[in-house]
């Protein structure tokens, strides 16, 4: 199995701040990286795929990067909706893996 | 617009077969652009993927899983089915159906609102 490490597990923020977070591959994925938020109580909505891609709809502050085995999710001005929880998944293999995710929190 | 529904017990005995299905509406299920897949989350937990299939019947297994998962198609009702035998309290979560888009590169772009099964007696 491929596995998906995300950091970090949680991260504190205001609203304006620029996050990043990263996920990292156990082995090459090529650009095969999808990402994707989760508010409490709601289905996981897909951001970004094939790494770098913004899925219709997604607002541009929203942003993809990497390839090989790093990669990064980066919200260029965090907006007050913004404030959930963010996954990574792999979709290299047949037999897909999620990474662990982030939650994004007031600070 | 496309839409999944899944449907199913929400409380299944430790030992028995959890039985879900996911009702595709506004599309057909038989598209060669899509995979169907179901996704699952413990409570206060993350995603797990359950696995894949193609509506020709091909299906795909989480190996630590493998071996108590079925994954099935009827394309008549335009819905696809989960059975996972032998359940305990471990596999109490919510469960989503989700599309998987080829042309996304595998990413999972439509998603079930999700239902949630608790094993207990």
């Amino acid at each position: 199995d491929i596995q998906m490490t995300q950091s970090p597990s949680s991260l504190s923020a205001s609203v304006g701040d620029r996050v990043t977070i990263t996920c990292r591959a156990s082995q090459s994925i090529n650009n095969y990286l999808n990402w994707y938020q989760q508010k409490p109580g709601k289905a996981p909505k897909l951001l970004i795929y094939a790494a770098s891609s913004l899925q219709s709809g997604v607002p541009s502050r929203f942003s993809g990067s990497g390839s090989g085995t790093d990669f990064t999710l980066t919200i260029s001005s965090l907006q007050p909706e913004d404030f959930a929880t963010y996954y990574c998944q792999q979709s290299y293999s047949t037999l897909l893996t999620f990474g662990g995710g982030t939650k994004v929190e007031i600070k | 617009q496309l839409q999944l529904q899944e449907s199913g017990p929400g409380l299944v005995k430790p030992s028995e077969t959890l039985s879900l299905s996911c009702t595709v509406s506004g599309g057909s299920i038989s598209s060669s652009s899509y995979y169907w897949g179901w996704i699952r989350q413990p409570p206060g937990k993350g995603l797990e993927w359950i696995g894949t299939m193609y509506y020709t019947g091909s299906t795909y297994y989480n190996p630590s899983l493998k071996s108590r998962v079925t994954i099935s198609v009827d394309t008549s009702k335009n819905q696809f089915s989960l059975k996972l035998t032998s359940v305990t309290a471990a596999d109490t979560a919510v469960y989503y159906c989700a599309r998987l888009g080829q042309q996304l590169q595998d990413a999972f772009d439509i998603w079930g609102q999700g239902t949630m099964v608790t094993v207990s007696s």
